[in-house]
């Protein structure tokens, strides 16, 4: 595997299910971010984590959780999710958290997460 | 408030001709832009970059202008090719802080 990886690429689960996304990033990078991409919207950034700390949690509702066990992997603990929820989740990794030319982050493909 | 705003949701270019993607901002202290390219089912690819410093930069078929008086930067693309066919975000980040993303503009090329 290169680049990064997510699993599943798609989820459909009801509200009162818990589920997880998975996210691993085979570039040897230090920072990894979690994205939510909806329908006509711009990219939103969800969570930061640099050298597994988190570094910045965007005004995520708490149904959202985050989970970063080492710097290659990343995870998006879901539960008691709402419709609205739907969306395209992006992973993404870079070198740092800077926003230099060297910093240029790097996106997983996805997972389409349906709430019913 | 959209800071980043891609207001054409759509483009269709003719294979060969230019491919002229906007993109306009308002937060003046956006100092470093980036475009990316998504294909259908997969994440964005980082495509090409410009730092406030300069106000072109270019790599192969691809050109990005920055006008940081009219908060407006461009993508060219030329020759047009069918393989850039996707959708493309505009992203612009002031220092270290995080990077906002526009809503992105599909382009088609024509064959």
């Amino acid at each position: 595997e290169t680049g990064v990886t997510q699993t599943p690429r798609h989820l459909v689960m009801g509200m009162t299910n818990k589920k997880s996304l998975k996210c691993e990033q085979h570039l040897g990078h230090n920072a990894m971010y979690w994205y939510k991409q909806s329908a006509k919207k711009p990219l939103e950034l969800m969570f930061v984590y640099s050298l597994e700390e988190r570094v910045e949690n965007n005004s995520v509702p708490s149904r959202f959780s985050p989970e970063c066990p080492n710097s290659s992997h990343l995870f998006l603990h879901l539960h008691t999710l709402q419709p609205e929820d739907s969306a395209l989740y992006l992973c993404a990794s870079s070198q740092s958290t800077g926003m230099g030319e060297t910093d240029t982050q790097y996106f997983g493909p996805g997972t389409r997460l349906t709430v019913l | 408030d959209q800071q980043v705003k891609q207001n054409s949701p759509s483009l269709s270019v003719q294979e060969g001709r230019i491919s002229i993607l906007n993109c306009d901002y308002t937060n003046s202290m956006f100092d470093y832009f980036l475009w990316y390219k998504k294909y259908p089912a997969e994440g964005p690819t980082f495509l090409i970059s410009i730092s406030s410093i300069k106000d072109k930069n270019e790599d192969g078929r691809f050109t990005v202008f920055l006008n940081k008086s009219a908060k407006h930067l461009s993508l060219h693309i030329v020759p047009s090719q069918p393989g850039d066919s996707a959708v493309y975000f505009c992203a612009a980040s002031a220092g270290n802080e995080k990077l906002t993303f526009g809503t992105g503009t599909r382009l088609t090329i024509i064959p």
